[in-house]
């Protein structure tokens, strides 16, 4: 597709289930990101991809976080055991060497 | 580490008023900064980015921003501001390529007709 897409658009869970996010990035683009934008907090970063490596996983707030890439393409943020303050809304982007290109974002709902 | 300052948490315009949104970066080295814009439920969207050079940045939607070293700025500015223009405004600063955005806190715009 022409950007980056990102599913499901809006979550809902109950406190304590898994929940996976999905990323497709734009063809080509090597590097992916994963943000997190809530109330409280603002805009920060969890991960970031080169290719499917994770060289910063410095944002990832505690060990229910997981994410993986693979084939160099989707990417899938996995959170165990939600909680309500997981409640925000997941940003992925990807790079063309300069500029960052923001998907629609996940909403999710911990309920 | 790196850090972006917005002052500015909402800012009120009629329209065809001019503009400015202060930004303020934190950063030991030459910075990557960027302006981003999010409308309602949107993603964000690139408005402009400074890299090297020219120190006066041109953007889309008629957006410029100029990054000022000496004051650790880097100010958005529009001459005369459309209806279509409210939305919340992300300066954000990178070390470079393939490296993190962080971002400022965000300034929400408001356009009255």
């Amino acid at each position: 597709g022409a950007g980056v897409s990102q599913s499901p658009s809006n979550k809902v869970t109950e406190k304590g289930k898994d929940v996976e996010l999905r990323c497709d990035p734009i063809s080509g683009h090597t590097a992916l990101y994963w943000y997190r934008q809530s109330l409280g907090q603002g805009l920060e970063f969890l991960i970031y991809f080169q290719g499917n490596s994770a060289p910063d996983k410095s944002g990832l707030p505690s060990d229910r976080f997981s994410a993986e890439r693979t084939g160099g393409s989707v990417s899938t943020l996995t959170i165990q055991r939600t909680q309500q303050e997981d409640s925000a809304v997941y940003l992925c982007a990807t790079e063309n060497g300069e500029t960052q290109y923001f998907g629609p974002g996940t909403r999710l709902l911990v309920l | 580490a790196q850090s972006v300052t917005q002052p500015d948490i909402h800012i009120t315009v009629s329209e065809g008023a001019s503009l400015e949104l202060r930004c303020n970066y934190s950063y030991g080295a030459t910075p990557y900064l960027f302006w981003y814009v999010q409308s309602p439920g949107q993603g964000l969207q690139l408005l402009l980015k400074y890299f090297s050079g020219d120190t006066l940045v041109q953007g889309i939607k008629g957006f410029e921003a100029e990054f000022k070293r000496s004051q650790s700025s880097f100010n958005l500015r529009k001459p005369s501001v459309h209806w279509s223009d409210a939305a919340e405004y992300f300066c954000a600063v990178s070390s470079g390529t393939a490296s993190k955005l962080t971002f400022g806190t965000g300034t929400r715009l408001q356009v009255t007709l």
